[in-house]
């Protein structure tokens, strides 16, 4: 099961920042949160991750809280294709662990 | 750097038949992930191998199996179809560790 849990849906207006919340209140001192994407029929796209320093990418930022139980991705400026289903997920690489899809969140950028 | 290639795109299955999906992985990444997407359940992982060897296995029954050869690519094959394997089903590559997965654009099949 995932140990994730991620609001169904979401609505941003275009251009403006889309803030994704995820909770892992389970996490563990070796997991690394991940965030991917999957726009309609497409295989998912990797965003980010990271272990408990927030991370800032060409893409996204991703931001931990410090007891690690929680993190926002963010989208700075919305565009419509930014319209998919954002998955957080957490792993441990150490355990060769796979990675867990839960039903992730869909967001909707609006005109 | 070329993507993860899976072939076919589109496939058409008859019920009772077997099929075979390939997936070719990005130069250097020796980790190769399958997982089946159905609108019921999700993205559901199959099993993943590494360096030849099916390293982690996920839940579902023995007419799904898969290998990888020696050059990283890698072969799933579904045995007795029903029609409840008509799905998305998607490969991913890595390098391994903490790196994430780099996914294809998966094999749609549909089983008839």
């Amino acid at each position: 099961d995932a140990k994730t849990t991620q609001p169904p849906s979401m609505d941003c207006a275009e251009g403006r920042a889309a803030n994704l919340p995820c909770n892992h209140s389970t996490i563990s001192g070796n997991e690394y949160v991940y965030w991917y994407r999957q726009i309609h029929s497409q295989g998912p796209q990797y965003i980010i991750h990271g272990l408990k320093n927030n991370e800032t990418n060409e893409m996204a930022s991703l931001i931990i809280t410090e007891d690690r139980k929680s993190s926002t991705l963010i989208l700075p400026h919305a565009t419509l294709r930014d319209t998919a289903v954002y998955y957080c997920i957490v792993r441990d690489h150490n355990y060769g662990q796979n990675f867990v899809f839960g039903p992730g969140t869909r967001l909707s950028v609006l005109p | 750097k070329a993507g993860v290639t899976q072939t076919p795109r589109y496939l058409i299955k008859t019920r009772g038949q077997q099929v075979t999906l390939s997936c070719s992985p990005i130069s250097g990444h020796r980790s190769v992930s399958w997982y089946q997407q159905t609108p019921g359940q999700g993205l559901q992982f199959l099993f993943e191998y590494f360096s030849e060897t099916q390293r982690n296995k996920g839940n579902f029954p023995g007419r799904f199996s898969g290998r990888q050869f020696s050059n990283s690519r890698s072969e799933m094959n579904v045995s007795t179809l029903e029609l409840g394997d008509s799905a998305l089903y998607l490969c991913a590559s890595s390098l391994g560790g903490v790196s994430g997965y780099t996914f294809g654009s998966g094999t749609r099949l549909t089983v008839v």
